[in-house]
């Protein structure tokens, strides 16, 4: 069946250039989170979305980043003004509820800021 | 157990054997916990949960047991295959009305024929 999906898989981008990521989340569920994990280390929570709203942003690192959603499904994360630190694999995961259910993740979009 | 940086802690074990990989997790106010497995270039994929008020749960080859009382979470593999090798992220999180995860760095798992 149809996963969470995530594009591009790759981006390689030139630092101070923005750049949107984009998640289609499963069918139906209503959850979506947005994750970032560099190289070698676990998954860190930027932000969770019900439905069309973001109840919780808190791991925006900055106010270069900003994501939405829109007609409950797809999301996009944006990055504005790319740092070099800002590379890293940006994972997006949904749940069909947000509370108890299992987040299921995609496949990533490595993003490399030169 | 964990690590900080780049250096994944490591498990090397036979094809065959059992694996058991440990985590140690922060928050004592966590009533969920879950592990995933992440192949290289893929995204994290659930293998096993378990809340709370539960000490142990069983799924296919894979069971996962709480010890609260230290703040303790392990994943037993039984019958360890190549197609295991990965890494593996424990994650906990405490409901506030959604699952906000909180990841481990992981554990590399390496299995040799």
């Amino acid at each position: 069946g149809a996963g969470v999906s995530q594009s591009p898989s790759n981006k390689v981008t030139e630092k101070g250039k923005d750049v949107e990521l984009r998640c289609d989340p499963i069918s139906g569920h209503t959850a979506l989170y947005w994750y970032r994990q560099s190289l070698g280390q676990g998954l860190e929570f930027l932000i969770y979305f019900q439905g069309n709203s973001a109840p919780d942003k808190s791991g925006l690192p900055s106010d270069r980043f900003s994501a939405e959603r829109t007609g409950g499904s797809v999301s996009t994360l944006t990055i504005q003004r790319t740092q070099q630190e800002d590379s890293a694999v940006y994972l997006c995961a949904s749940s069909f509820r947000p509370d108890g259910e299992t987040q299921y993740f995609g496949p990533g979009t490595r993003l490399l800021v030169l | 157990g964990e690590s900080v940086g780049l250096h994944l802690p490591t498990l090397s074990v036979q094809e065959g054997d059992n694996s058991i990989i440990n985590c140690a997790y922060s928050n004592s106010a966590s009533d969920y916990f879950i592990w995933y497995k992440q192949e290289s270039g893929k995204g994290p994929q659930f293998i096993i949960d378990i809340r709370s008020n539960m000490d142990k749960r069983q799924g296919q080859r894979v069971t996962v047991l709480l010890n609260k009382t230290v703040k303790h979470l392990s994943l037993q593999i039984a019958a360890t295959q190549p197609g295991d090798s990965a890494v593996y992220f424990c994650a906990e999180s405490m409901n506030t009305g959604f699952q906000k995860l909180v990841f481990g760095t992981g554990t590399r798992l390496l299995v040799s024929p």
